[in-house]
This record gives structure tokens, C-alpha cells and sequence, in this order.
């Protein structure tokens, strides 16, 4: 089992619509809790980091995060085409030796 | 404009020779990680240094690379002796650790060519 579980996509959705992207990790006692978007051929940039149990919202992304269920999902509300691009969820465990883990990721496709 | 910076930004070079990168963390930060991403492996952690120790280095293949930080302003990774396997895109994260966690920004990564 890998330790931070994206589903590879692609994920597509019409302009306007909401995009939801969703992640899953396996130990239990991970902390923080972070989405990456990186576009094509260039490097990863930091979205959202969430750290409590709920719901934490930024302009039109929200992250939302289920510690009970080891679950993190990023929202993007009325998805525009420059969205298009590969959603990376990232977890760092309780531990300072623990380093941050990245899944696969996700490409998102939002249609015009 | 605070941001990493990572040199060089591509590398062609022949199977044998050693290769080094070079990242300079963003001013203030503490914690410098190296990652390597490929289409087949995604972002895998190379290496991970707080305050210049290394913390972990479990993901580096020990027989040919090495991870360093003479100082605050600079982290190196090594490559020596180079394989075409080693071909991937490398990048530097810096973050500073508040609290919980660490918020890592990344530079625009070393595209290395092994042929």
C-alpha cells in the first residue's frame, strides 16, 4: 500500500463546474497535510495546507480533511481551463524525521 | 522576490561522469528536500535536511549519491558515478517549520540527461 493513494485521472470537468480531487493516506498519525498543483514541465506550487479535522477554504479552492477516515480532498469551485493541470496531495507525519510524501497525482482537465 | 533557486536548470552527460546540482534555500528557511520525479515514480524523497543535519536520506541510492549542506545558502546533490536510470527531473523544496508542519516551496527543478 502506498502511503499517500490519488487517483491518476484524468479528472474532467466543465468550465464553471466544481472539481473535486481526493486522497487518501495510511499512517494514522499523520499532521499536516498539504495540495500541490503543478502544470506541465514545471515545478510543484503549494495551494492549501490544512491541519484540523474540517473544512478550510481559500478563494475558490477548498481542502477538506477527515483524520478519523485518513482522508484529504481539495475542492475547486467554478473550475476554469487555466485549473488544467496535476493535483498533488502531500502528507508529513508527527515526527520531525518524517519527511513530506507525495501521492501520484491527479490531472485535472476542466473543458471550456 | 524570495524563491529557490536550482542550477543548472538541464544536464546532458554521459553514463560515468558525476553529476552535482546545486539549490539555494529561500532565505531564512531550515529545512531543505531533495526529490526526484519521473513519469513512472512520481515525486520521490532523496533526501531531507532541518537545520542542515540530515534527517532522512533512506530514499537516496547510498552507492552513487550524496546530499549535503555546507551551508545555510546551499545544499548539493551529487551523482557519481551518473547512470542513464538517473535521468529524472530533480528538485529542491525549502520550508521553515512552524508548528505542525512545513510549508516546502519548490525551485524549478534540474532536468538531468543521462545518455
Amino acid at each position: 500500500q502506498k502511503e499517500v493513494e490519488q487517483n491518476s485521472g484524468p479528472l474532467s470537468v466543465p468550465e464553471g463546474a466544481i472539481a473535486s480531487l481526493n486522497c487518501t493516506y495510511s499512517d494514522r498519525v499523520s499532521q499536516s497535510f498539504f495540495w500541490y498543483r503543478q502544470y506541465s514541465g514545471k515545478s510543484p506550487e503549494l495551494i492549501m495546507s490544512i491541519y484540523s479535522n474540517g473544512d478550510k477554504e481559500d478563494g475558490r479552492f477548498t481542502a477538506q480533511l477527515n483524520k478519523a477516515s485518513q482522508y484529504v480532498s481539495l475542492l475547486i469551485r467554478d473550475s476554469q481551463p487555466s485549473d488544467s493541470a496535476t493535483y498533488l496531495c502531500a502528507v508529513k507525519g508527527d515526527t520531525g524525521r518524517r519527511a513530506l510524501t507525495f501521492g501520484s497525482g491527479t490531472r485535472l482537465q476542466v473543458q471550456p | 522576490d524570495a524563491r529557490v533557486t536550482q542550477t543548472p536548470r538541464h544536464k546532458v552527460t554521459e553514463m560515468g561522469q558525476e553529476v552535482t546540482m546545486r539549490c539555494q534555500p529561500i532565505l531564512g528557511h531550515n529545512t531543505v528536500f531533495w526529490y526526484r520525479q519521473t513519469m513512472m515514480q512520481g515525486l520521490e524523497l532523496l533526501a531531507y535536511f532541518r537545520n542542515r543535519a540530515p534527517l532522512d536520506d533512506s530514499g537516496m541510492p547510498k552507492d552513487r549519491f550524496s546530499a549535503e549542506m555546507p551551508d545555510a545558502t546551499l545544499a548539493t546533490l551529487k551523482i557519481q558515478p551518473s547512470e542513464p536510470r538517473d535521468s529524472a527531473v530533480y528538485f529542491c523544496a525549502s520550508g521553515l517549520v512552524l508548528g505542525q508542519g512545513v510549508e516546502a516551496f519548490f525551485g524549478q527543478g534540474t532536468r538531468l540527461t543521462v545518455v
